[in-house]
């Protein structure tokens, strides 16, 4: 039973350019959370999908977006990047009834 | 607003010892509490989950405890080994906030040979 999926695992970019990172939630699972986690620090919620709606949002300015497609699926999309937006980018998905939640390996995304 | 707050931020001990990490948290209305461990630059691994009714969970040499009306709970790690060496977070799922978990900023911890 595959886990959470995400792709690419490294990413570098330049200021102002725009990335996108992409989350396949593991089997049975219909939520979809994004997590920003800065070195040393622990992860900051940035939002959550659910039925293919953004459920509740974190303290992230609206240069950061995303997307869940019918299959579950997610998309988290930066745009406009900064250098502070280097981090390790985590998706965790779970089931709408409030059970624990299972995190992928990360998106390590760089912008110099 | 909740908060949680994760002590010590580092523990050096030899392999062997029996090892205890705290997590408190400043708002008890929470649905349940989650111990997290992440290697460097990896991502997280679910260790136990505690749901708000429970008092504690049990995985092989992991113990965690749940005092949800003080705030606090308590990873207990027994016979400690060098493959134990990674970060441990906790993380609260609290009412009335959809989904959201809060994290700590986590406990790193080195077992020595």
């Amino acid at each position: 039973d595959a886990g959470v999926t995400q792709s690419p695992t490294h990413l570098i970019k330049t200021r102002g350019q725009q990335v996108t990172l992409r989350c396949s939630p593991k089997s049975g699972h219909d939520t979809v959370s994004w997590y920003q986690q800065a070195l040393g620090q622990g992860p900051q919620f940035i939002f959550q999908y659910y039925e293919e709606e953004e459920r509740q949002r974190g303290n992230f300015p609206d240069r950061f977006s995303g997307h869940q497609f019918p299959n579950y699926s997610s998309e988290l999309n930066v745009n406009a990047l900064l250098l502070g937006d280097s981090a390790l980018y985590l998706c965790a998905s779970s089931l709408e009834d409030k059970r624990g939640y299972t995190f992928g390996s990360g998106t390590r995304l760089t912008v110099v | 607003k909740q908060e949680v707050t994760q002590i010590p931020a580092a523990l050096s001990v030899p392999e062997g010892e029996n090892l205890v990490l705290n997590c408190s948290f400043t708002d008890s209305a929470i649905y349940n509490l989650q111990w997290f461990r992440q290697d460097p630059g990896k991502g997280l691994t679910s260790l136990l989950l505690i749901q708000s009714s429970q008092r504690e969970q049990t995985s092989g040499r992991l113990n965690a405890s749940l005092d949800k009306s003080s705030g606090r709970s308590t990873l207990y790690i027994a016979a400690s080994q060098p493959g134990d060496s990674a970060t441990y977070l906790c993380a609260v799922r609290t009412t009335g906030t959809a989904s959201k978990l809060t994290f700590g900023t986590g406990t790193r911890l080195q077992v020595t040979l």
